[in-house]
């Protein structure tokens, strides 16, 4: 089974700070990867898929890069609407997510 | 308009059986390439696939649950059901229901509300 590998687990950080979270898999998954946006009571919205795609209607401060088992999410200047929980899910072999990210207010 | 909606039981004893049903709209299980699968998070914790299923009836499970864990299909009632044996309080999580990005890709492109289910005696 692939394992996912997020870090930093919990980041803090202040509005209009870059973010950037890890995501690493314990075997090549090619491209297929998405990020997901969680917040508290909700269900995941997809941010990101095929590693680089932007979901239709996600603000384009959120960017994704990577490839093989090296991956980061990206958030340019930070907003308060984008404190949350993020996870990175592998499709390559059935599926997998990572352990969550969790964006503070510094 | 796609839409999916978990229901079942909110609380099940230890050793049972829990059975939840995804009930969907806006598209078909007929479609070719479509899927619809069961994520799951304990209070807290983070999000874990338990199994999908695809148009063709085809169906994929999470190793580690793979002998309790049972997903069909009901097409006309564009519904997916969920079968859990030998229930656990660690089992104890909200449940969801997901669709498949379909031609763009296999990841969880629409979501359930959720259901929290809690298992406790």
């Amino acid at each position: 089974d692939i394992q996912m590998t997020q870090s930093p687990s919990t980041l803090s950080a202040s509005v209009g700070d870059r973010v950037t979270i890890t995501c690493r898999a314990s075997q090549s998954i090619g491209i297929w990867l998405a990020w997901y946006q969680q917040k508290p009571g909700k269900a995941p919205k997809v941010l990101i898929y095929k590693a680089s795609s932007l979901e239709s209607g996600v603000p384009s401060r959120f960017s994704g890069s990577g490839s093989g088992t090296e991956f980061t999410l990206t958030i340019s200047s930070l907003q308060p609407d984008d404190f949350a929980t993020y996870y990175c899910q592998q499709y390559n072999s059935y599926w997998t997510f990572g352990q969550g990210t969790k964006v503070e207010i510094k | 308009q796609i839409t999916l909606k978990e229901s079942g039981p909110t609380l099940v004893k230890p050793t049972q059986t829990l059975t939840l049903t995804c009930t969907f709209s806006g598209f078909s299980l007929n479609t070719t390439e479509m899927g619809v699968g069961w994520i799951r998070q304990p209070p807290g914790k983070a999000l874990e696939w338990l199994a999908l299923i695809y148009w063709n009836d085809d169906k994929r499970y999470n190793t580690s649950l793979k002998t309790r864990v049972t997903i069909t299909k009901d097409t006309s009632k564009n519904q997916v059901v969920l079968t859990m044996t030998n229930m656990d309080p660690v089992d104890s999580a909200t449940y969801y229901c997901a669709r498949l990005g379909h031609f763009r890709g296999r990841f969880f492109h629409y979501w359930g509300q959720g259901t929290l289910v809690t298992v406790s005696s």
